[in-house]
């Protein structure tokens, strides 16, 4: 059974640092890209970063763009996620989300239960 | 603001009830997937490559759509189908969602 585990979320300051983790398993982790995607109190999805099976090829939204670094440990099967100068419109409870077997449709097959990110003063 | 028009924003259908939700895609000739959320859960994949049933969902279930209008229609609605509705386009970054699309069971 495919289970994805996110970890590090709190309450943090505004320009402050948080990382967050996603343990895998069930599943050979090595061989599949993963996603971060957070969605506000509320609101809707919003994909943040994508990492390739060999963090050959990371990809990140504007909105965060030179503040948050995706990376991955293949032999610990862990997902990370390095925020920084963090801001109030990043508070957003955070996915951690397997990438779909295709070569020619980006899709998450498997998401994880989420992590609360709350950033405020 | 890469958020894709879907429409109805909200909607409630009684059981039995035939329920189409439509996404408009930011380019054509792309695959359109959607993901079902029901309340305080996480997101689930239900349909991909714009017509293909998610593992486990039900074949009343159906995806289709080309250009840049693509759709999920339920043939016969059931309480358990009750959800928000979110469609996400395939292709290259930004990888982005629809607005949502909530539905009640009437």
């Amino acid at each position: 059974e495919v289970q994805l585990v996110e970890s590090g979320g709190g309450l943090v300051q505004p320009g402050r640092s948080l990382k967050l983790s996603c343990l895998a398993s069930g599943f050979t982790f090595s061989n599949y890209g993963m996603n971060w995607i957070r969605q506000a109190p509320g609101k809707g999805l919003e994909w943040v970063a994508s990492i390739s099976s060999s963090s050959s090829y990371i990809y990140y939204a504007d909105t965060v763009k030179g503040r948050f670094t995706i990376s991955r440990d293949n032999a610990k099967n862990t997902l990370y996620l390095q925020m920084t100068s963090l801001r109030s419109e990043d508070t957003a409870l955070y996915y951690c989300a397997r990438h779909g077997t295709s070569s020619y449709n980006n899709y998450f097959d498997y998401w994880g239960q989420g992590v609360m990110v709350t950033v405020s003063s | 603001d890469n958020v894709l028009p879907q429409s109805p924003t909200t909607m409630a259908a009684s059981p039995g009830e035939k329920v189409t939700i439509t996404c408009h895609a930011s380019s054509s000739g792309i695959y359109m997937n959607w993901h079902q959320q029901k309340s305080g859960t996480s997101p689930k994949l239900w349909i991909y490559d714009t017509s293909k049933l998610a593992s486990g969902v039900p074949d009343r279930f159906s995806g289709s759509g080309s250009g840049t209008s693509y759709s999920l229609t339920i043939n016969t609605m059931e309480t358990e189908d009750a959800a928000t509705y979110y469609c996400q386009q395939c292709c290259s970054t930004p990888l982005t969602f629809g607005s949502g699309t909530k539905l009640e069971i009437k």
